[in-house]
């Protein structure tokens, strides 16, 4: 019942450097999204996808890229890190239609220094 | 979206009822109220929702003002474990089904 896998738990990075965060979910769900939390802070959505091929902003999607090639996967994209990007990143899915909820996976705890 | 407004903490005594009120006084027609939960910094659980009618699951009771302005999440019987961060949100369906979080409520149960 493996739901929303997000890789790795943990990472640290070096100012500049790039990295891919993965998210794969394994129920069939056609929308998927990211969310970063900062500390002491609610989640805010970097992107969204609502299906194959189809991605959208989310509230501050600047410094992150996406794709979906896939209905399972959702990966997103850190191109030349910077300290503020240091937070919790999460990835959620859900059924595109009606008032189905989200389910979240169990976030990535990324610092860069 | 709609705002909502939640009291920044709360406490409540392990086996006793926790009662979470959520305000949400610009709530539209079409727009429905979630709570969610995040426990130490684990991803958000979904606990449950409603649009107009009182909600219960097996995790917790949702009260709707007739109004709908405003909402109460009732946790009935408050274990250690039920300690977290308590969201409440309203959302539109049928459109790109984002979740806007604010800072939630701190429950604490105490022993």
């Amino acid at each position: 019942n493996a739901g929303v896998t997000q890789t790795p738990k943990f990472r640290i990075l070096k100012i500049g450097q790039s990295m891919t965060l993965q998210c794969t979910q394994d129920m069939n769900h056609n929308y998927m999204y990211w969310y970063r939390q900062d500390p002491g802070m609610g989640l805010k959505l970097i992107y969204y996808s609502v299906g194959a091929g189809i991605t959208d902003k989310g509230e501050v999607p600047n410094g992150y890229n996406v794709s979906r090639s896939t209905t399972e996967d959702f990966p997103l994209r850190l191109e030349l890190a910077a300290p503020s990007q240091t937070s919790v990143y999460f990835c959620a899915s859900s059924y595109s239609q009606g008032d189905q909820p989200q389910h979240f996976g169990d976030g990535t705890r990324l610092s860069i220094l | 979206d709609a705002k909502t407004t939640q009291p920044p903490s709360m406490d409540c005594a392990e086996g006793r009822a926790a009662n979470l009120p959520c305000n949400h006084s610009t709530i539209s027609g079409n727009e429905y109220v979630y709570w969610y939960r995040q426990i130490h910094s684990q991803g958000p659980q979904y606990i449950i929702h409603g649009l107009k009618n009182n909600e219960t699951n097996e995790m917790a009771s949702l009260i709707i003002t007739e109004d709908r302005k405003s909402s109460t999440l009732i946790l009935p019987h408050a274990t250690l474990r039920d300690t977290a961060v308590y969201y409440c949100i309203v959302r539109v369906v049928g459109g790109s089904e984002k979740l806007v979080f604010g800072k939630g409520t701190k429950l604490t149960v105490n022993p």
